[in-house]
């Protein structure tokens, strides 16, 4: 597609259950991050891919955040066991060289 | 420190009216910087690159100074279209290439 795709728009599930998160970046694109926003906050990077792999991973906060990517392309963001705090709009974005270009976001409520 | 500093605001001007924001950045190893705009419960979306020379895209102008560490964004002519949150955003190099700071925005509102 012409821009970053993530689904689903929404999600709202109950604490304590498992969910993932899917990101599409922009064909050719070999960058991908990840980021989270809490309402009224900045945005908070939790992971970066050059490719395949995950040379920065510092900025997942804790062990039930984990992310892929394959074949370079669709990443996704998956959260273990969600707790209330986790809720936020989770953003990806992609680039090819110097800017990045976001998703619409994957808005996380957990209940 | 925090590695992306800017005024929060909010800054509520007139239609017409020049507005500057400012931003500091912690690491001088920082190599690209960019002005993002987020409007309200959307995504960001790059508004400008920012350049040592400093440039211009019509009424906005970005300026960089590397001593100082220090970015700065101007809006000439405002438009209530302009009403947004900006985001400073800097790029280290280095084994973090790639990876953006964000600023948490600075909040501006255009009235008529």
């Amino acid at each position: 597609g012409a821009g970053v795709s993530q689904s689903p728009s929404n999600k709202v599930t109950e604490k304590g259950k498992d969910v993932e998160l899917r990101c599409d970046p922009i064909s050719g694109h070999t960058a991908l991050y990840w980021y989270r926003q809490s309402l009224g906050q900045g945005l908070e990077f939790l992971i970066y891919f050059q490719g395949n792999s995950a040379p920065d991973k510092s900025g997942l906060p804790s062990d039930r955040f984990s992310a892929e990517r394959t074949g370079g392309s669709v990443s996704t963001l998956t959260i273990q066991r969600t707790q209330q705090e986790d809720s936020a709009v989770y953003l990806c974005a992609s680039s090819s060289h110097g800017a990045q270009h976001f998703g619409d976001g994957t808005r996380l409520s957990i209940l | 420190r925090k590695e992306v500093e800017q005024d929060p605001g909010p800054f509520n001007v007139p239609e017409g009216a020049t507005v500057a924001f400012n931003c500091t950045y912690s690491n001088s190893a920082s190599q690209s910087f960019f002005w993002y705009r987020q409007d309200c419960r959307k995504e960001p979306k790059l508004l400008m690159s920012v350049y040592s020379s400093g440039n211009e895209d019509g009424r906005f102008t970005a300026q960089l100074n590397r001593a100082s560490q220090y970015i700065s964004l101007l809006i000439r002519d405002s438009k209530l279209s302009d009403s947004a949150t900006y985001l400073c955003v800097v790029e280290r190099g280095g084994s973090t290439l790639g990876r953006l700071y964000f600023g948490r925005g600075t909040q501006l509102t255009v009235w008529p």
